[in-house]
């Protein structure tokens, strides 16, 4: 099985900031690879898919970059209400999912 | 207004069983895939079962291979989650979400909790 590991578990910035989240995969997943943002208390949503296409409605500050077995998420400047938990998560498998283990964002 | 809702959820024993169900509005729910993803306390996110649009492909992760069962009646814009064995460790908050097409979940409820415990 493909596993997802993203780095670092947690990170601390300060506003404006420009934050990058990595997540690897254990083998090639070409582009398949989507992005969650998970805010304290509340459900997750969908930001990013084919690794790099914005979810309709999500601010432009947030970007993603990859192919193959390392992606990025970066936020060009960090916003108070980015503070979340970040999952990345493969589907290159048919119906067969998997998320990496998360980075919780606060702000310093 | 596009929408998922669960329902089922609670305290159980060891080794009972439960069943989870999630009511689909807003969306043509047959031309989509549906999905469980369930969250630990404190934990991550973990993907359960797969289920495509006519049944055909139905899928799971290893945790629950063999004492869950995921099923949809299309007619009741319904998805369901049959949980058999239940352990301490099947304790979560579980998703239902809808499949974006092949992949990404876009629309995701807001969870039924399930505890199990003596």
């Amino acid at each position: 099985d493909i596993q997802m590991t993203q780095s670092p578990s947690s990170l601390s910035a300060s506003v404006g900031d420009r934050v990058t989240i990595t997540c690897r995969a254990s083998q090639g997943i070409s582009n398949y690879l989507a992005w969650y943002q998970q805010k304290p208390g509340k459900v997750p949503k969908l930001l990013i898919y084919a690794a790099s296409t914005l979810q309709s409605g999500v601010p432009s500050r947030f970007s993603g970059s990859g192919s193959g077995t390392d992606f990025t998420l970066t936020i060009s400047s960090l916003q108070p209400e980015d503070v979340a938990t970040y999952y990345c998560q493969k589907y290159n498998s048919g119906l067969a999912l998997t998320f990496g283990g998360g980075t919780k964002v606060e702000i310093k | 207004e596009v929408q998922l809702v669960e329902s089922g959820g609670g305290l159980v024993q060891p080794g009972r069983s439960l069943r989870l169900s999630c009511a689909a509005s807003g969306f043509t729910f047959d031309d989509y895939a549906m999905h469980w993803v369930r969250q630990a306390p404190g934990k991550g996110l973990e993907w359960v079962s797969g289920i495509s649009w006519n049944s055909g492909t139905i899928v799971y992760a290893d945790s629950v291979k063999g004492r869950f069962t995921i099923s949809r009646d299309n007619a009741k814009n319904s998805l369901y989650l049959q949980m058999n064995s239940l352990r301490a460790e099947d304790t979560a908050l579980y998703y239902c979400a809808k499949d974006s097409v092949a992949g990404p979940l876009d629309i995701w409820g807001q969870g039924t909790m399930v505890t199990v415990s003596s």
